[in-house]
């Protein structure tokens, strides 16, 4: 495989729920980020993992929990989300803090 | 807060025609990167531009970074429906920090 994978592609879950989005990236990259778009909003930066340590959290809530278990892997948990939770959640990849961002084809998450 | 707007926010135009998409912002960047997003798929980088002033062409696209490194603009000549998409600019700031615009959703014609 090549490029930035990401699963599942589309998964529904109700509030009470607990389930996990995963990204991993086959370029060789050294930082991964969590973004997520919403109809009518610019895409908004979540979580960035240089080297699997966090160096950006955009004042995300608690109920979204990111880890990077190395280099090519991360996850997002998901627990007790919100109907406005619902969007296309896209996973990136760069090569360094510079570097342009190769997407994933996003998990699109519907919270019922 | 950093804003990145985009305009027009929506456009539907003939095949055949040209078009010029704009991203404004207030603040300056380091960098500044287009990227089209089609339908079920992450958005895909176009190109990037780092020096103020500077004109990169990719075949029928011209991208413009102004010579402040506040905005910048994407020229389409002679529209084809493979166009179509949801064009993106994204402005670094810092480290790891891009700044996406509001988007520009086109649609051409055949």
């Amino acid at each position: 495989e090549t490029g930035v994978t990401q699963t599942p592609r589309h998964l529904v879950m109700g509030m009470t729920n607990k389930k996990s989005l995963k990204c991993e990236q086959h370029l060789g990259h050294n930082a991964m980020y969590w973004y997520k778009q919403s109809a009518k909003k610019p895409l908004e930066l979540m979580f960035v993992y240089s080297l699997e340590e966090r160096v950006e959290n955009n004042s995300v809530p608690s109920r979204f929990s990111p880890e990077c278990p190395n280099s090519s892997h991360l996850f997002l948990h998901l627990h007790t989300l919100q109907p406005e939770d619902s969007a296309l959640y896209l996973c990136a990849s760069s090569q360094d803090y510079r570097g342009e961002l190769f997407f994933g084809e996003g998990s699109r998450l519907t919270v019922l | 807060t950093q804003l990145l707007e985009q305009s027009p926010q929506f456009l539907s135009i003939q095949e055949g025609e040209n078009l010029t998409v704009y991203c404004n912002s207030s603040s300056v960047f380091s960098s500044l990167q287009w990227y089209r997003q089609e339908p079920g798929e992450g958005p895909v980088l176009l190109v990037t531009v780092v020096t103020g002033g500077e004109v990169k062409k990719l075949k029928r696209l011209t991208f413009q970074f102004g010579d402040a490194r506040k905005d910048s603009s994407l020229h389409i000549t002679a529209a084809q429906p493979g166009d179509t998409g949801l064009y993106l600019c994204a402005g670094a700031r810092g480290t790891y920090k891009y700044i996406f615009g509001t988007g520009t959703r086109l649609k051409v014609l055949a």
